[in-house]
């Protein structure tokens, strides 16, 4: 069946490197998303990662996929206060725009 | 690149009416989809169109339909509102759909009371 779960929240300490995690359900999944919404906003894409791939970098953000497992994670290095928000992941079934999307982890970076 | 644009950003509206949501994609992206977002459920897949035909559809009833112009802009309508139709409606865009990022809007956040 379709389902992506997360962890519903993390705090971390400025500077400190942040690691939300993500399972998901259907091995067909074809890519996986992270995207982040700040209060009163929309989604933002931050970066996806195709479902043969086991790493991606961009810049302070590293996505590492174990498609054995079934489990993506995205770690931010040297995490900000600006980088407080909820974290989404979404898996793309090849069903053109349906993702199926996790609940969300709220991010919360101390200073 | 001007972002994906949706109108209004809020509304509200007595239960029983009917409300029309706007989107216009970013310029070149020919797929359009909807989603809601509720704290209860989270984010729902509504439905996907692409070159003015739906592609795809979610778990949703007939009271909420959709449809797209040739310039891609998109709208969706929903009739007979009920009070758990409040929620945040999300539109997104991609240049085909399939094997290309969603980029989302801002949303119009949906009042039924």
């Amino acid at each position: 069946g379709e389902d992506v779960e997360q962890s519903l929240f993390l705090s971390v300490r400025e500077g400190d490197s942040s690691v939300i995690n993500c399972t998901y359900t259907d091995s067909s999944s074809t890519y996986l998303y992270w995207y982040k919404q700040e209060p009163g906003a929309g989604l933002q894409l931050l970066t996806y990662i195709f479902s043969n791939m086991d790493m991606k970098q961009d810049q302070r953000l590293t996505v590492l996929l174990n498609k054995k497992d079934k489990h993506l994670s995205l770690r931010i290095a040297d995490t900000q206060t600006g980088d407080s928000a909820i974290y989404f992941c979404a898996e793309s079934l090849n069903q053109g725009g349906k993702l199926i999307f996790g609940q969300g982890t709220e991010l919360s970076v101390k200073p | 690149k001007a972002g994906v644009t949706q109108t209004p950003r809020y509304l509200i509206k007595t239960r029983g009416q009917q409300v029309t949501l706007s989107c216009s994609p970013i310029s070149g992206h020919r797929s359009v989809s909807w989603y809601q977002q509720t704290p209860g459920q989270g984010l729902q897949f509504l439905f996907e169109y692409f070159s003015e035909t739906q592609r795809n559809k979610g778990n949703f009833p007939g009271r909420f339909s959709g449809r797209q112009f040739s310039n891609s802009r998109s709208e969706m309508n929903v009739s007979t509102l009920e009070l758990g139709d409040s929620a945040l409606y999300l539109c997104a865009s991609s240049s085909t759909g399939e094997y290309s990022p969603l980029h989302f809007g801002n949303g119009t956040r949906l009042t039924v009371t």
